[in-house]
Order: C-alpha cells, then sequence, then structure tokens
C-alpha cells in the first residue's frame, strides 16, 4: 500500500474543463511536489511546496494551479489544458530536507482531448 | 543547474549476465537515490545513498556512490526477468534543500 494516494488514477478532459487532481499523504512529510511525466521520459518537476508554502514553480503554465490546503493535502487545479499536457501526473512527499528520499503515489494518468 | 546522466538509455541483457547502470552528475550532491519504474506505474524507491562510499545492496541489485567522481553505479548480478523496468538516479541538489534532479533513466529488459 502506497502512503501517498492520488485521486483519481485517470482521467480524460476536453480542452475547455476544469478538473482537480489530488494527492493526500500521512507520513507527517512538510515537502510535497508535483511532476509531469511524459511517456519514456525521466520526471519532470512542476511545484514543491515546503511547510505549506509554494517554494519552487518551474516555469508551469498557468493552466496548471497548485494548492496546499493543509500539510497532508496537495492539489492540482486544470483549467484549459492542451492536448501536449496529456501525461502521468505524479505526487510524491518528504522531509523538507529531502531526507531518505520521495516517496511517490501511485499518479493520475491524465489525457487532455 | 544539477545536470544528472545515466547510460546506457537502453540496456537488453540475457538472464544470468551481470551488468553495471552508471550514474554522473554534474555539481555537487551529497545524496544520491535510486528508483525503479515499471510501465505505467509509479516510482519505487530502490537505494538512499547518504555519504561518499556509501554501498547498498537488496537481492540482486547493488548499489554505490563516489562523490568525488560525482558518481553512483547500480550492478546487476545475475539478472532475472523480474528486473525488467526503468531504473532512475536522482541527485538531491544540496543548497536547494529538497529539489531532486532525475537522470534521463535506464530502460531495462532481461531476456531468457
Amino acid at each position: 500500500d502506497t502512503e501517498v494516494t492520488q485521486t483519481p488514477k485517470h482521467l480524460v478532459m476536453g480542452m475547455t474543463n476544469k478538473k482537480s487532481l489530488k494527492c493526500e499523504q500521512h507520513m507527517g512529510h512538510r515537502a510535497m511536489y508535483w511532476y509531469k511525466q511524459k511517456a519514456k521520459k525521466p520526471p519532470e518537476l512542476m511545484f514543491v511546496y515546503s511547510y505549506e508554502k509554494l517554494s519552487i514553480n518551474e516555469s508551469v503554465p498557468s493552466r496548471f494551479s497548485p494548492e496546499c490546503p493543509n500539510s497532508s493535502l496537495l492539489n492540482l487545479h486544470l483549467h484549459a489544458l492542451q492536448p501536449e499536457d496529456s501525461a502521468l501526473y505524479l505526487c510524491a512527499s518528504s522531509q523538507p530536507t529531502g531526507g531518505v528520499g520521495y516517496t511517490f503515489g501511485s499518479g493520475t494518468r491524465l489525457t487532455v482531448v | 543547474e544539477l545536470k544528472v546522466e545515466q547510460n546506457p538509455l537502453f540496456l537488453s541483457m540475457q538472464e544470468g549476465k551481470n551488468y553495471t547502470i552508471y550514474c554522473n552528475y554534474s555539481t555537487t550532491s551529497d545524496r544520491l537515490y535510486w528508483y525503479r519504474q515499471d510501465p505505467g506505474k509509479s516510482l519505487e524507491s530502490l537505494f538512499v545513498l547518504l555519504s561518499n562510499g556509501a554501498v547498498k545492496q537488496e537481492g540482486r541489485l547493488m548499489a554505490s556512490l563516489d562523490t568525488k567522481a560525482r558518481l553512483s553505479t547500480l550492478h546487476i548480478t545475475a539478472a532475472v526477468h523480474d528486473l525488467s523496468a526503468t531504473y532512475f538516479c536522482a541527485a538531491l541538489r544540496s543548497n536547494t534543500g529538497n529539489q531532486f534532479y532525475f537522470g534521463t533513466g535506464t530502460s531495462l529488459t532481461v531476456i531468457p
């Protein structure tokens, strides 16, 4: 069982839709991350939250909007996405200093049509 | 920026053989991590290497870290089909605290 839970596992959305990806961790970690991964490529960092504050935004388009309501929850709000945004979206958590590494959620497979 | 390179990118090996995957990184990093990813799945943590000279082993996999050479290796001993997956190394950028930089990945296929 993963200790980082992502929902939904699969999502198909149109380019005019608004949807949200959700991530929850119960590991007591104070850093949470969103990554985007295209097929056969390494994960690409999108956002980092440390102590519920956005600390890194890797020049992600504004159609992706992160939110960290509390230390256990991380959301990614999606609006007006493009087909090229189709990918596996991974949430991860860790201690703020990196510690023993990230724990990844199972991911959300997003398809934009 | 911390750059992390792996080689080879693709590896096809016969069952029972040994091989090594290399992970080089460009600037100071105190910690190196190895992950495994099966097709369509998330990343599973394999090893955490926290200091120069660290060596960790689990089953047929052994990882090592040389911070002076900025090199980590993942050695596969007597490969079996179940090891087929993509393997990523990731370096922690020291002065940012928690930002990982992933290597390009090595897609391993073990054939009978």
